[in-house]
């Protein structure tokens, strides 16, 4: 079982503000970096995959960097809004499957 | 046109019996998961299944366990409930390899009284 550590474990931000969280993971036998969106009463959706150290992927106003070699992602959000409020779960991809962090607890305040 | 389709979506029942949670997917993947999410609202890999190979976590009692009747189906089946296998359960599937992402079904709220 691999320790994944998610920080914060919660988070209250103002609409509009830019938030960021972290994913520290094992940086050995890496193979891939997840990142879902998991909004109460929903199921987990798939935000992004990352394979390679020093990628970027972006989706709107969501931005994720990876960095394999000292086992670390981050998570940015732009210009908050309040139906961004959601568990932001990170996941790495081990022995064919995810391991999921305990999440960090989004809420964004009108 | 649900892609990952859990029944039921609530399960109450009484410590001892034996009971089954179906999972169903329509997006053509080949590999297909089962997750419980405990207590703490964390989500723990059960059981990952490909036409090819079952992996178990060890850490799962083996009263639980999968059958795939076909690449479509993953059914977790449940021996002796006990009260603490209450939990969240949600199927999930996937194409087989590290840089797919997961769709995951609605979830299953088992309890045990």
């Amino acid at each position: 079982i691999l320790n994944v550590e998610q920080s914060p474990q919660s988070l209250h931000v103002q609409e509009g503000d830019s938030t960021n969280f972290t994913c520290s993971f094992p940086s050995s036998n890496f193979y891939a970096l997840h990142w879902y969106r998991w909004e109460t009463a929903k199921s987990p959706e798939a935000l992004f995959v990352m394979t390679l150290n020093g990628d970027e992927k972006k989706k709107g106003r969501i931005s994720a960097t990876l960095n394999t070699k000292e086992g670390y992602s981050y998570l940015y959000i732009k210009g908050s809004q309040p139906e961004d409020s959601a568990t932001y779960l990170c996941a790495p991809h081990w022995a064919n499957n995810l391991f999921f962090g305990t999440g960090t607890r989004l809420t964004v305040i009108p | 046109d649900t892609a990952v389709s859990q029944t039921p979506k609530y399960l109450v029942t009484q410590m001892g019996n034996d009971k089954s949670i179906k999972c169903e997917q329509n997006l053509g993947h080949d590999t297909m998961y089962w997750y419980k999410q405990d207590s703490k609202k964390f989500l723990k890999i059960m059981f990952s299944y490909n036409n090819k190979e079952l992996i178990i976590n060890e850490t799962v009692p083996n009263r639980f366990s999968p059958k795939s009747p076909d690449k479509a189906h993953l059914n977790l089946h449940i021996n002796s409930l006990e009260l603490g296998d209450s939990a969240v359960y949600f199927c999930a599937s996937s194409h087989l390899g590290q840089g797919y992402g997961y769709t995951f079904g609605s979830g299953t709220r088992l309890t045990v009284v």
